[in-house]
């Protein structure tokens, strides 16, 4: 079946302008991470949806930094007035919680994010 | 609440010889634990998880980790490296519980000198 897909693989803004980016999970998983990853570093979680509860929002590094996730499935990351140091692979994951699957996540493959 | 240690950030082997990457956990409950690779300029995959079956768990590519709660471990290892192992690889734990989420070291990357 159809994995975990992001939109855009790569964006290229200038510094100041908001961007947007996409990710639809595999189709039925309740849970959605968004995650960091600049060069050379490790994941750096950002967001966690679980089904309808409150987001996770702990790892947001800044106000700047918002998600949303309608209907329980498809999931936007939004920067506003984006920063040089927001560079990074921005990443997307979703797992389905309880039953037999003990929470493996699946990653889709990224958003490159280059802030000129 | 759980937490995830990765010992070591860089790990170099030579090939043909053994592979250890450590990861040591904390979890108030019955641990999943996991292991994932991100080779480079790829994407991250699944290598193998350990779900309170057998402790020595078996995963692709010839790796295997063993889970020892008396130790709260759940190293990688490998009895011979290949050149195509070089890879990042990610430590995780998650414990059964319906709300917790997940939580990933911060990698070891490993290196296969020729």
């Amino acid at each position: 079946g159809a994995g975990v897909s992001q939109s855009p693989s790569n964006k290229v803004t200038e510094k100041g302008k908001d961007v947007e980016l996409r990710c639809d999970p595999i189709s039925g998983h309740t849970a959605l991470y968004w995650y960091r990853q600049s060069l050379g570093q490790g994941l750096e979680f950002l967001i966690y949806f679980q089904g309808n509860s409150a987001p996770d929002k702990s790892g947001l590094p800044s106000d700047r930094f918002s998600a949303e996730r309608t209907g329980g499935s498809v999931s936007t990351l939004t920067i506003q007035r984006t920063q040089q140091e927001d560079s990074a692979v921005y990443l997307c994951a979703s797992s389905l919680v309880g039953g037999r699957s003990y929470n493996e996540q699946f990653f889709g493959p990224g958003t490159r994010l280059t802030v000129l | 609440a759980q937490s995830v240690t990765q010992l070591d950030s860089h790990v170099s082997v030579s090939e043909g010889t053994p592979v250890l990457l450590r990861c040591n956990y904390s979890s108030s409950y019955s641990p999943s634990l996991f292991w994932y690779v991100q080779h480079p300029n790829k994407g991250l995959q699944l290598l193998l998880k350990y779900t309170s079956a057998a402790t020595l768990v078996k995963g692709i590519n010839g790796f295997e980790a063993e889970f020892k709660k008396s130790e709260t471990s759940f190293h990688l290892t490998k009895p011979s490296a290949h050149m195509s192992d070089a890879a990042e690889y990610f430590c995780v734990v998650s414990d059964v519980n319906r709300d917790d989420k997940i939580i990933f070291g911060k990698g070891t990357r490993l290196h296969i000198l020729p």
